[in-house]
């Protein structure tokens, strides 16, 4: 079953927004993790947060983790045509080494 | 090539047939994994390996089976093929612990008649 789950499962926006996405989770994590998701494509990692931290920028990306609530957020800003995708999150369990995916998120950014 | 690849890319297979969809990644990595993605259901996690000859069930395991006699290959075989194991099929690699970053293949699109 997902332990991660995204939030929303579509999202579609102008080129130049900014784009926020969501993930919940039930159980304590190790980390999380984001990935992307092109069409036809694997998935690419985008950025990884321990449960330790609290934020983490990469370039256009900012992800925050709040342990407290369960939830992180991705956001991408000044978005491009180029950032259509879908975009997973993954968490990590204290016990496990396994990735649990969420469904995804599914972004339209219109030029 | 460096990275990591699956073959073939595309198969249309019937039920009831045994299929092998073959994964190889080039960096000695020791984990490897095996997801299937589904409308709906997102990544779900079949079977993984943390190194050689060593393999552990993951979400979805029936129906399947998998080996790991060498650390660059993680062979998935569909015993008997059903149409509920139509989807697409992903091979994941890792080098090492939880707070390592998984690198994915293309991925194998199987449509079972």
């Amino acid at each position: 079953s997902q332990q991660g789950e995204e939030d929303p499962q579509a999202l579609s926006i102008q080129e130049g927004e900014n784009a926020t996405m969501n993930c919940s989770y039930k159980t304590s994590i190790n980390n999380l993790q984001w990935y992307r998701q092109n069409s036809g494509r694997g998935l690419v990692h985008l950025i990884l947060i321990r449960s330790n931290e609290r934020e983490k920028h990469s370039g256009r990306l900012r992800v925050t983790l709040d342990t407290s609530k369960k939830s992180s957020s991705l956001l991408i800003t000044a978005s491009r045509a180029a950032d259509t995708a879908s975009y997973f999150c993954a968490t990590v369990n204290g016990g496990s080494y396994i990735p649990t995916f969420g469904r995804g998120t599914s972004l339209i950014v219109h030029p | 090539d460096a990275g990591i690849t699956q073959s073939p890319r595309y198969k249309i297979t019937e039920t009831g047939r045994q299929v092998t969809l073959m994964c190889h990644q080039t960096w000695s990595h020791s984990y490897m994994f095996w997801y299937r993605q589904d409308l709906g259901h997102g990544l779900r996690l079949i079977y993984y390996s943390a190194a050689a000859d060593i393999t552990d069930k993951g979400e979805v395991p029936d129906g399947y089976v998998v080996s790991r006699s060498k650390t660059e290959n993680f062979p998935l075989t569909l015993e008997s093929a059903t149409r509920s194991q139509t989807s697409v099929y992903f091979c994941a690699s890792r080098e090492g612990g939880p707070g390592e970053t998984q690198y994915f293949g293309p991925g194998t699109r199987l449509l079972v008649l």
